[in-house]
């Protein structure tokens, strides 16, 4: 069955790269593109970016200056860089694939000194 | 970027009770493949989201069919017809036929 698992820090300090690794099982990346979505604590959803299954990426265009998605196809990953964290980063960071059908139980990640 | 105004941000509701929520967007949603992108999701409280409606209208696999989607262009409604306990979160509209993809801002669904 289809999988997604994040991972990465709890904790990030300001100024600091938040780097996280999303582990997808049942699907192939080269077939199914995959987004990252973040929620603020108590907000609402905010979409992030995606890795399509061709390799293109697309980015939210308020966080595009900060932020890098690629993937390591033979270990079934992709992964999200983003620099220049602020405590108002602080949320949960879900990976989801095949166009919103399949969501990782996310990861939340802290920014605080 | 699009811009997805949904409403009304908070629906109360008694167990039974048809409601409907809207999302508005602010550019034709309409795919120049002929689709519309426009997806319904439930969030219940600890919970990641779930798919509920894609392509305007079309059911994800498992989903009650008192679920039902329905619009065009900039103009789309979901509507449950006879609210259950388990119905209870928020909902988000969001749209994947333009690049960078946007969410509304959700409508909470409130037991009266």
């Amino acid at each position: 069955q289809v999988q997604l698992t994040e991972s990465g820090p709890g904790l990030v300090h300001p100024s600091e790269t938040l780097s996280l690794t999303c582990t997808v099982s049942g699907f192939s990346l080269t077939g199914y593109s995959v987004y990252w979505v973040r929620q603020p604590s108590g907000k609402g959803l905010e979409w992030m970016g995606r890795m399509r299954y061709n390799g293109d990426t697309s980015y939210n265009s308020a966080l595009k200056s900060r932020l890098s998605i690629s993937r390591d196809t033979s270990k079934n990953q992709v992964f999200l860089k983003m620099n220049s964290l602020q405590t108002d980063d602080t949320g949960t960071y879900y990976c989801l694939g095949a166009s919103f059908a399949y969501w990782g139980q996310g990861t939340l990640v802290t920014v605080s000194s | 970027d699009v811009v997805l105004t949904q409403t009304p941000p908070t629906l109360s509701a008694t167990i039974g009770q048809s409601v409907s929520i809207s999302c508005r967007s602010s550019q034709s949603l309409l795919h120049s493949n002929g689709n519309t992108y426009l997806n319904w999701l439930l969030q219940r409280p600890g919970q990641p989201p779930q798919l509920l409606i894609y392509l305007v209208s079309r059911l994800e696999s498992g989903v009650p069919n008192r679920f039902s989607g329905s619009g065009s262009g900039t103009d789309f409604t979901l509507k449950i017809s006879g609210v259950e306990a388990e119905d209870l979160g928020v909902y988000y509209c969001v749209q994947s036929t333009h690049a960078p993809y946007t969410f509304g801002a959700g409508t909470k669904l409130e037991l009266k």
